[in-house]
């Protein structure tokens, strides 16, 4: 069985700052997991996955995630928050170690940023 | 309740048939879309319904692919003709709300892989 947790339904931030986007996950398998981003009226855009390669991904826009095993983690970070990057986010983790795996989504977590 | 039921859960055609997906949607839950997993592009929205109507369809890739909603229960997805490139995962999701304003609210199904040889 497999699940994810995004430990924060609401962040904000200023415009500028760190951003962090906690996600926790369980899995039988070696997971595959990713970060999604949506906008309102939009489909959901990948930012990066993990595949069982470097634990470190590096996404689009600046965002970047760490796979850590010992915490079952895959945090979501930017250095700096931008005005278009006020959307919603979702972790996901795919099953069996490939992108074709049973998809579970996190319950999504909303980022606000003020100017 | 039995969760988004995709059907068939794997298919395997030849490049110039016709495919037909199908989909039944959580009960009660008014948007419905269909996703399409490639491992190079993950997940790429096709096209959704809300309320049986067709909102957005600018992600359907080619005049190749059609998709309707006859009613609250059902949708298909067609691929006519079908090419090789075709071959993905294809994802039916539905939703109580809009996805990105506040909720995930998505339930997905379980998927239908397709193989065009």
């Amino acid at each position: 069985a497999q699940s994810v947790t995004q430990l924060d339904s609401h962040v904000s931030v200023s415009e500028g700052t760190p951003v962090l986007l906690r996600c926790n996950y369980s899995s039988s398998y070696s997971p595959s997991l990713f970060w999604y981003v949506q906008h309102p009226n939009k489909g959901l855009q990948l930012l990066l996955k993990y595949t069982s390669a470097a634990t470190l991904v590096k996404g689009i826009n600046g965002f970047e995630a760490e796979f850590k095993k010992s915490e079952t983690s895959f945090h979501l970070t930017k250095p700096s928050a931008h005005m278009s990057d006020a959307a919603e986010y979702f972790c996901v983790v795919s099953d069996g170690g490939t992108s074709y795996g049973k998809l579970t989504f996190g319950q999504g977590t909303i980022l606000t940023v003020h100017p | 309740d039995a969760g988004v039921i995709q059907s068939p859960r794997h298919e395997v055609t030849e490049m110039g048939q016709e495919v037909t997906l199908r989909c039944k949607p959580i009960s009660g839950h008014d948007y419905l879309f269909w996703y399409r997993q490639t491992m190079m592009r993950g997940l790429e929205l096709l096209i959704y319904f809300n309320n049986n109507v067709p909102i957005d369809d600018s992600g359907m890739p080619e005049d190749r692919f059609s998709a309707k909603m006859p009613n609250a229960s059902f949708s298909t997805l067609k691929i006519q003709p079908s090419e090789p490139r075709d071959s993905a995962v294809y994802f039916c999701a539905s939703s109580q709300r809009l996805p990105g304003t506040g909720s995930s609210g998505y339930t997905f199904g379980s998927g239908t892989r397709l193989t065009v040889v």
